[in-house]
């Protein structure tokens, strides 16, 4: 059973579009978390939700907009894609009882803007 | 407020040669330090990581790593390197509950037959 599952895995669009990115886990975390991997592989948070409640907003175009219906989801949503866009999202989970607990991520949204 | 430095972006070992992959962290509270492997195109998969109990911490796939506070490190080493181990590592470090793991820029390891 897949944990943090995120659909689609490739996205290709074109600059302008607006799309979503969904995310889903069967942990029972009730933390969630969106990072970006840049094409240099750097790894950066983007967004954070504890318990549906946005915890940590990174400095984000405001064009992404994370919405989290319940503590098992967490979706992102793009407006106005940019090909500064283009790059590969993670979407993660833990509890958040312990700065120790193990965060485990999804397989990736490789997103492409052209 | 906390950083990772990984020191060697990429590192080239020969099959059963001794892996180091280097870790320098920087944090203002007792940092909680975390290895992860990343496979083309796959996600991430935690190795190990240290929460403040033994400094020596064992992994899987036959990694370890050492936490070091007078050297604020965090070094991975595998004794004998596979094939299967080339991947990019990335190591990271959390302060605080809520708070982001903040991730090294990674290191692509390769291993040569």
């Amino acid at each position: 059973d897949t944990a943090v599952s995120q659909t689609p895995k490739y996205l290709v669009t074109q600059m302008g579009n607006d799309k979503s990115i969904k995310c889903e886990q069967n942990l029972g975390h009730d933390t969630m978390y969106w990072y970006k991997q840049d094409s240099k592989k750097f790894l950066k948070i983007m967004f954070s939700y504890n318990n549906k409640e946005l915890i940590i907003n990174e400095t984000v175009p405001n064009r992404f907009s994370p919405k989290s219906p319940d503590k098992a989801h967490l979706n992102l949503h793009i407006n106005s894609l940019e090909l500064g866009d283009s790059a590969v999202y993670f979407c993660a989970s833990s509890f958040d009882n312990n700065s120790g607990n193990t965060i485990y991520f999804g397989e990736g949204s490789w997103l492409t803007v052209v | 407020a906390q950083s990772v430095t990984q020191l060697g972006s990429h590192v080239s070992v020969s099959e059963g040669a001794l892996v180091l992959l280097r870790c320098n962290y920087s944090s203002s509270v007792p940092p909680y330090l975390f290895w992860y492997v990343q496979y083309p195109n796959q996600g991430l998969q935690l190795l190990l990581k240290y929460t403040s109990a033994a400094t020596l911490v064992k992994g899987i796939n036959g990694f370890e790593a050492e936490f070091k506070k007078s050297e604020t490190s965090f070094h991975l080493t595998k004794p004998s390197a596979h094939m299967r181990d080339a991947a990019e590592y990335f190591c990271a470090v959390r302060g605080t509950s809520y708070g982001k793991l903040t991730f090294g820029q990674g290191t692509i390891l390769t291993v040569h037959p």
